[in-house]
């Protein structure tokens, strides 16, 4: 099942520099994307979300973009910091909202 | 800051046992959800649970699982016969609302390991 899915699982950046993950889709029913963050031994952090009504959300260091018909989303993090290293994961809800499909991760690390 | 704690942080069972994992959603939350994550795969989703139901499971959640919210604070899965394949880390989460983008908040997970 790859209703959701992350095709790079590490991504190596420069402190201060933009980091950008990317996620892709198949379910046309996904109304809801979700980016969480993730550290060794802790559960998923929420960072941001966007309704597919939308095409970008803002807040501070991240945005997020969704390209709807190409069932295309991606985080923008600028600048990078070194306490961005995590794994990241994308995620999609349908409008009922009961439950999250999750990407398999991409691991950002950002070198100071 | 409010948080979704969870107990144990590691639990090790012979293949057979009963297993229960417990979970204390943030308190004003009415939303609880079980996922897992098997060790290099996806975070899954298990099952959402409002007013005392399970709005939705997934194929996973089969008759060797059960959810329950027994007082006002906790929220436990039940694995009643625990098989190898049940080895991952287990993740509560909660949320204020349903629908659309509900942020859930997650708990720190309780690894299981099933021998």
């Amino acid at each position: 099942d790859q209703q959701v899915k992350q095709n790079s699982p590490s991504l190596s950046v420069q402190e201060g520099r933009i980091s950008i993950l990317n996620c892709d889709y198949t379910n046309s029913m996904f109304d809801y994307f979700l980016w969480y963050k993730k550290y060794p031994a802790e559960g998923p952090t929420f960072l941001i979300s966007i309704s597919s009504i939308k095409d970008k959300n803002e807040d501070g260091r991240f945005t997020v973009f969704l390209n709807k018909s190409a069932k295309h989303l991606s985080l923008h993090i600028v600048p990078s910091q070194p306490g961005d290293s995590a794994v990241y994961f994308c995620a999609a809800s349908d409008n009922a909202g009961n439950m999250l499909t999750f990407g398999g991760g991409t691991r950002l690390m950002v070198k100071p | 800051e409010p948080e979704v704690t969870q107990t144990p942080s590691h639990q090790v069972t012979q293949m057979g046992q009963e297993v229960i994992l417990r979970c204390v959603p943030i308190s004003n939350h009415l939303y609880f959800y079980w996922y897992r994550q098997i060790l290099g795969q996806k975070v899954e989703f298990l099952v959402s649970f409002y007013n005392n139901e399970i709005s939705e499971k997934s194929e996973i959640f089969d008759d060797q699982f059960s959810v329950e919210r027994p007082d006002g604070s906790n929220f436990t899965l039940k694995i009643r016969s625990t098989k190898l394949e049940d080895s991952a880390m287990y993740f509560c989460a909660s949320s204020g609302t349903s629908g659309g983008a509900n942020e859930q908040f997650f708990g720190p997970g309780t690894r299981l390991t099933v021998l």
